[in-house]
């Protein structure tokens, strides 16, 4: 089966820097994506890695390590709007490539 | 670019009752269609895979006798949740691939909650 494991909860401070950690198995892997989601709304999609390294977008940045099996999502100069829930998925399976959803991780930034 | 409506937003049905949900890609097309569910403070469960023309694919689990889905053209998927129980109160999304761009991105719908009574 697919499986991914991030942390359920991650409080940080406006204007610090915040790592979300995503551990994957998953058999046919393809590449890790990073889909952010406020409450009550619909996933927006942030990045996608398909080879190791790390891919910057402005203030977000996504890593990968195929041999790990691991990624993180990276923010940067946090923003209270960035209080979301954040998804790691994974891309898997011929033909359709299916999207399997990480459990997330509710981001909190504080005062 | 690369819009998904779903519609309705919102839909309360009494039990036993059947709801249909769309879901329209309106400014590309979509060979490929994903209905998930979601329930509070959880992850989105991919229900099926909805290929324009053909049969959807379900995943394990998920009645394909109460949770129709057509995918009639490119740009348009429904899902008819049959005779709906409470326990089907959820919300749904649904999600589009835009074929000239690969599998890279899956463009989401703003969802639709439904609330059985």
């Amino acid at each position: 089966g697919q499986s991914l494991e991030q942390p359920s909860e991650v409080t940080a401070v406006e204007g610090a820097i915040v790592q979300i950690n995503c551990t994957y198995q998953t058999s046919g892997f393809y590449g890790l994506s990073w889909y952010q989601q406020h409450d009550g709304g619909a996933p927006t999609f942030l990045s996608y890695n398909a080879l190791d390294g790390l891919e910057e977008t402005g203030r977000f940045s996504s890593f990968l390590s195929r041999s790990d099996s691991y990624g993180y999502l990276l923010l940067q100069e946090l923003q209270m709007k960035d209080s979301a829930s954040y998804f790691c998925a994974a891309y898997s399976g011929a033909g359709s490539y299916q999207l399997t959803f990480g459990k997330g991780t509710k981001l909190s930034v504080i005062p | 670019g690369a819009v998904v409506s779903q519609h309705p937003s919102w839909v309360i049905c009494k039990s036993g009752t059947s709801v249909k949900i769309e879901c329209r890609s309106l400014d590309f097309q979509a060979t490929t269609m994903f209905w998930y569910r979601q329930f509070p403070k959880q992850s989105l469960m991919l229900m099926a895979t909805s290929n324009e023309g053909s049969k959807a694919t379900y995943e394990q689990g998920v009645e394909k006798d109460k949770f129709l889905i057509n995918h009639a053209s490119l740009t348009l998927s429904t899902l008819t949740v049959t005779s709906a129980h409470p326990e089907d109160s959820s919300f749904y999304i649904c999600s589009a691939r835009d074929s000239s761009r690969g599998f890279r991105e899956q463009f989401f719908g703003p969802g639709t909650r439904l609330t059985v009574l």
